[in-house]
């Protein structure tokens, strides 16, 4: 199992660009979510699936899309990208809002 | 909204040593999780611990959820323990609401 996968690791975006972040899980779980991390700080919720065709904010939506495509699958859009959102992103899975298990992360500049 | 307090926020250790790691939280719970983030910022979930006490391996980890604080005992600490640990809390979903992280350095 590759558990939580997350696409791409790294990615550099001038302002105003859009991209998106893929995850996917082979774990069969159920919710998924998409954290942010800066520098010093723990991680904050941008938002969550708790089922497949469910989408719901976390603490930090703003600026953010995401899509529930399948079970396996969460992605998280930038439409138009900011300085404030350059982050660690993390992409997280879990069965029955237990255990998390987190993906590898991808560290995003916006220029 | 919740409040999650971690403490201490930096742990200089030497091999061997054994520590105590603290989260304190504002408001009921039904979810508490601990995480560790190793140097290369990997995120690995340590303990589910919403109540009660758990054990795996040198780890164990103690959640008094009517005081609401939750305690991270590590013993005969290595150097590949170091990182961040942090504990995060949902009061009634799994929104996780993540403490600020303690960081732990382990010496040789």
């Amino acid at each position: 199992n590759a558990g939580v996968t997350q696409t791409p690791k790294f990615q550099v975006l001038k302002t105003g660009q859009s991209m998106t972040l893929q995850c996917a899980q082979d774990m069969n779980h159920n919710s998924m979510y998409w954290y942010r991390q800066d520098p010093g700080m723990g991680l904050r919720l941008i938002y969550y699936s708790a089922s497949e065709g469910t989408t719901d904010k976390g603490e930090v939506p703003n600026g953010y899309n995401v899509s529930r495509l399948n079970k396996r699958e969460f992605s998280l859009r930038l439409e138009s990208a900011a300085p404030s959102q350059t982050s660690v992103y993390f992409c997280a899975s879990a069965d029955r809002a237990e255990t998390q298990y987190f993906g590898p992360g991808t560290r995003l500049l916006v220029l | 909204g919740i409040q999650v307090e971690q403490s201490p926020p930096d742990l200089i250790l030497q091999e061997g040593a054994n520590s105590t790691l603290r989260c304190n939280f504002s408001d009921s719970v039904n979810n508490l999780q601990w995480f560790h983030q190793n140097p290369w910022g990997q995120l690995i979930n340590l303990f589910y611990i919403p109540s009660g006490t758990k054990q795996n391996g040198r780890l164990s980890a103690t959640t008094v959820a009517t005081e609401r604080y939750s305690l991270l005992y590590i013993s005969s600490s290595q150097t590949t323990d170091s990182g961040v640990y942090f504990c995060a809390v949902a009061p009634h979903t799994d929104k996780l609401i993540f403490g600020t992280g303690t960081r732990l350095q382990v010496f040789p």
